[in-house]
């Protein structure tokens, strides 16, 4: 099946300073998605991406859907101690089985005050 | 408004018996996912329910997993014959339904140890 590899796996950072995670899949996706996953929650949806070359800022964050399709990136800007969590992505095909999410294995992110 | 709810929250079971996670989407939607996050890994695909057509089951590891959804709403997760590698975390998904924007909102999980 399809497969993501996000990176990095973990990061330490200090508070303020921004930092950058991506994703990148063997195959096309129509849609990329990042969550954050906070202890004992489920994933919550940060920004969504429906377009190829498209670029969406939320906030702090801003994420680029690759104009392969088949890569994005998620950046956080000035950090902040809540920011600490998983971060997923995910793709999502258009077309009969438009529903299935697949996601990457994550990223840890911890802001040290 | 209220989020998709799950319950237990927290199951801890013997191995080889049974148990039943519940989800209780969010009012009006059609579309209802189960999900299972192992530890370190992403979220793994297990079943879909749209509205009254049937669930795509291609995700469900073994036959010792079932899923059903009654009248539309609440869903129930069963598992049989629990065995150590059951042990994850499972996530409940809904969303409004088919459609370009579809989201998928996640429930907090049941966090399932099989001893």
């Amino acid at each position: 099946g399809q497969q993501l590899n996000q990176s990095p796996q973990s990061m330490f950072i200090q508070e303020g300073e921004d930092v950058s995670m991506n994703c990148t899949s063997s195959s096309i996706f129509n849609t990329w998605l990042w969550y954050k996953q906070d202890p004992g929650e489920g994933p919550v949806l940060l920004i969504a991406l429906y377009k190829a070359g498209e670029l969406t800022s939320n906030g702090r964050l801003t994420a680029q859907f690759g104009i392969t399709r088949k890569d994005s990136f998620l950046n956080i800007s000035a950090s902040i101690p809540s920011d600490v969590g998983i971060y997923f992505c995910a793709g999502q095909n258009s077309g009969g089985s438009n529903y299935k999410l697949t996601f990457g294995k994550g990223t840890l992110l911890t802001v040290n005050p | 408004g209220a989020g998709v709810s799950q319950s237990p929250s927290n199951k801890v079971t013997e191995k080889g018996k049974d148990v039943e996670l519940r989800c209780d989407p969010i009012s009006g939607h059609t579309a209802l996912y189960w999900y299972r996050q192992s530890l370190g890994q992403g979220l793994e695909f297990l079943i879909y329910f749209q509205g009254n057509s049937a669930p795509d089951k291609s995700g469900l590891p073994s036959d010792r997993f079932s899923a059903e959804r009654t009248g539309g709403s609440v869903s129930t997760l069963t598992i049989q014959r629990t065995q150590q590698e059951d042990s994850a975390v499972y996530l409940c998904a809904s969303s409004p339904g088919p459609g370009d924007t579809d989201t998928q909102y996640f429930g907090p999980g049941t966090r399932l140890t099989v001893l």
